[in-house]
């Protein structure tokens, strides 16, 4: 499994893009990018996935440069109920490899 | 409509007793799974259930014990509670095995052991 690491917190303001970076430098060529949302007291929260370039959902957008080695979930203009630990996950998607591993996240505070 | 439900949201026992978290959801979904969260919030993957079959089982003390009497509710029953297990439970559950990557949670069973 391909170790991940991101800040262990970031602080922004309101209306401000907010992005986060991961770093896998150990990706494998089958292995698929996947971010998750878990606001306090609640169950994390899928928000994005992606294998390589751009991909862009209602929520976020997540970047991923040709090597695979890093990708930066961004978050247009921030509000105060995006609070919440953000995760990175890297794994293989393909039959019998259905595990989710998570770290230990990015605490995101929103300052008002 | 709640997608992922678990009962109790709450659960304060002693040590030594013997209790079960029920998890339902009615995504019509054909995996599910257990999860736990500890103090340090890490979240750790226990138990995935396909239609029914057991597909994951991680390293986890015998006394947890998985229970799927359909693809749509998965159980967790825990023998001997010890002090350790204190921590939050999460269920999920996703469309297939191969849609893994994106899980549905539940809201989480916290239990305290004392």
């Amino acid at each position: 499994l391909a170790k991940t690491t991101q800040p262990i917190s970031m602080d922004s303001y309101e209306g401000q893009e907010v992005n986060i970076t991961c770093s896998h430098n150990n990706i494998a060529t089958n292995d698929y990018i996947t971010w998750y949302q878990q606001f306090p007291s609640q169950g994390p929260r899928f928000i994005i996935q992606g294998y390589k370039t751009k991909v862009t959902n209602e929520v976020a957008s997540l970047f991923i440069p040709a090597d695979r080695k890093s990708s930066t979930l961004s978050l247009p203009r921030v509000s105060l109920s995006d609070t919440a630990v953000y995760y990175c996950l890297v794994g293989d998607i393909n039959f019998g490899n259905e595990k989710l591993t998570f770290g230990t996240g990015t605490r995101l505070t929103i300052i008002p | 409509d709640t997608a992922v439900s678990q009962t109790p949201k709450y659960l304060v026992t002693q040590m030594g007793n013997d209790k079960s978290i029920k998890c339902e959801q009615n995504l019509g979904h054909d995996t599910m799974y257990w999860y736990k969260q500890d103090s340090k919030k890490f979240l750790k993957i226990m138990f995935s259930y396909n239609n029914k079959e057991l597909i994951i089982n991680e390293t986890v003390p015998n006394r947890f014990s998985p229970k799927s009497p359909d693809k749509a509710h998965l159980n967790l029953h825990i023998n001997s509670l010890e002090l350790g297990d204190s921590a939050v439970y999460f269920c999920a559950s996703s469309m297939d095995r191969f849609s893994s990557y994106e899980q549905y949670f539940g809201p989480g069973t916290r239990l305290t052991v004392t």
